[in-house]
């Protein structure tokens, strides 16, 4: 079974500044089954990145995904005060697995 | 637009059972492959289960295997996930999310149903 292993487990940033959030994997996996979701307090996760690098539809661009093999990033570009939120990276191998998150807070 | 409805959560005691119910609408929903997918109190998501879009193939996370049962009707738009023997473990909010096309994520998500299993 694939671990994924997110990191760091918070990051404290300002407003404007520039977000770099990783996932694992503990065995290399196929980027077209890593995808990204945000989550605020109180409400579903919702889908930012598939296929690794692809956005979702309505998802703004400064969100962006790279990697590919056991290492995965999810870049946020001038962080807006909506981004600050918990981060999940998924992967599908057999079954689907979540990392444990990542909070993205206001510093 | 895609809408997902869960409802049928609640407070029950170990070992009881309790069915959720999820409603969609906003797409062709025999189309997809439909989850559930749960989050415990302050932790994080964990995939429950998965039903193929006719119905006719599913999976379970080896932590409800034997104990969860997924379901739909296509006719009706609804998902089902049969919940038995029930443990303080499974104490979560449950949603369900629709499969995205051809892909194995989940690119909509209702707005979950809190299971609580206590004594």
């Amino acid at each position: 079974e694939i671990v994924l292993t997110q990191s760091p487990g918070t990051l404290s940033l300002s407003p404007g500044e520039g977000a770099t959030l990783s996932c694992r994997a503990s065995q290399s996996v196929s980027s077209s089954y890593l995808a990204w979701y945000q989550q605020k307090p109180g409400q579903a996760p919702r889908l930012l990145i598939y296929d690794a690098s692809s956005r979702a539809t309505g998802i703004p661009d400064r969100f962006s995904g790279s990697g590919s093999g056991t290492d995965f990033t999810l870049t946020i570009s001038r962080l807006e005060p909506e981004d600050f939120a918990v981060y999940y990276c998924q992967h599908y191998g057999s079954l689907y697995t979540f990392g444990q998150g990542t909070k993205l807070e206001i510093k | 637009e895609v809408q997902l409805l869960e409802s049928g959560g609640g407070l029950v005691q170990p070992g009881e059972s309790l069915r959720l119910s999820c409603g969609a609408s906003g797409f062709t929903y025999s189309s997809y492959a439909m989850s559930w997918v749960r989050q415990a109190p302050g932790k994080g998501l964990e995939w429950v289960s998965v039903i193929s879009g006719s119905g006719g193939g599913a999976s379970y996370a080896d932590s409800v295997k034997g104990r969860f049962t997924i379901s739909r009707d296509n006719s009706k738009k609804m998902l089902y996930l049969q919940m038995n023997s029930l443990r303080a473990e499974d104490t979560a909010v449950y949603y369900c999310a629709k499969g995205m096309w051809s892909r194995k994520n989940f690119d909509s998500w209702g707005q979950g149903t809190l299971v609580t299993v206590s004594s």
